[in-house]
């Protein structure tokens, strides 16, 4: 198993442009999580899926943000249109069981 | 609602001094608790955790942490700590059920003098 599999690893755009962020689970997870980091807020909870459906996606900060999962094997967190404030670290975690595995993550910064 | 505390933002030591970062979270029923770090750059990383058993749980590189339940705490400790050991770590927690998330601490960044 490759692990959390994320891409890109970095991404620069210019305000006001679609982001997508993209996120290939381990395999045979149950929950898939998005996270975002910056050094003024930590580490974010912006919304989880099981099996497919979105649980909880109460930190998504606004209607800019949108999280989708196809199907079990795939995730995208877009951002439209996006702003400076949003550049940050985005993480993408999978559990399996009862421990959560996470992916390198995508650097945004947002121009 | 649930929530876990840590309440050293930034906790700078020399190298060989002994290491503790306290964790509390608010939340009465069983739990599993976690210890993760991230290194500079990059992602996050499990550390130990704890599921049931010992409370004094063992995890790699001289990592410890012990769980007092009626403290609600789940401390990290390193007797000695490395220039290596220099990262973020966070303590996390999840209800004993499978329809839970898992939710993290603010995190303590750890710097070590050499």
């Amino acid at each position: 198993d490759a692990g959390v599999i994320q891409s890109p690893r970095h991404e620069v755009t210019e305000m006001g442009q679609e982001v997508t962020l993209r996120c290939k689970p381990i395999s045979g997870h149950d929950y898939l999580f998005w996270y975002r980091q910056t050094m003024m807020r930590g580490l974010e909870l912006l919304i989880y899926f099981n099996n497919n459906v979105p649980i909880d996606d109460s930190g998504m900060p606004e209607d800019r943000f949108s999280a989708k999962m196809p199907n079990a094997s795939f995730s995208t967190l877009k951002i439209q249109p996006s702003e400076p404030r949003d550049s940050a670290v985005y993480f993408c975690a999978t559990t399996r069981g009862l421990e959560a595995f996470f992916g390198q993550g995508t650097r945004l910064t947002v121009v | 609602a649930q929530s876990v505390s840590q309440h050293n933002h930034h906790v700078i030591l020399s190298e060989a001094a002994s290491l503790e970062l306290g964790c509390n979270y608010s939340y009465g029923g069983t739990v599993n608790l976690f210890w993760y770090v991230q290194y500079p750059g990059q992602h996050l990383q499990l550390l130990l955790k704890y599921f049931s058993g010992d409370p004094l749980v063992k995890g790699i590189k001289g990592f410890e942490a012990e769980f007092i339940k009626s403290k609600f705490s789940f401390n990290l400790r390193k007797p000695s700590v490395q220039w290596s050991d220099t990262a973020e770590y966070f303590c996390a927690v999840k209800e004993y059920s499978s329809a839970s998330k898992i939710i993290f601490g603010s995190g303590t960044r750890l710097s070590i003098r050499p």
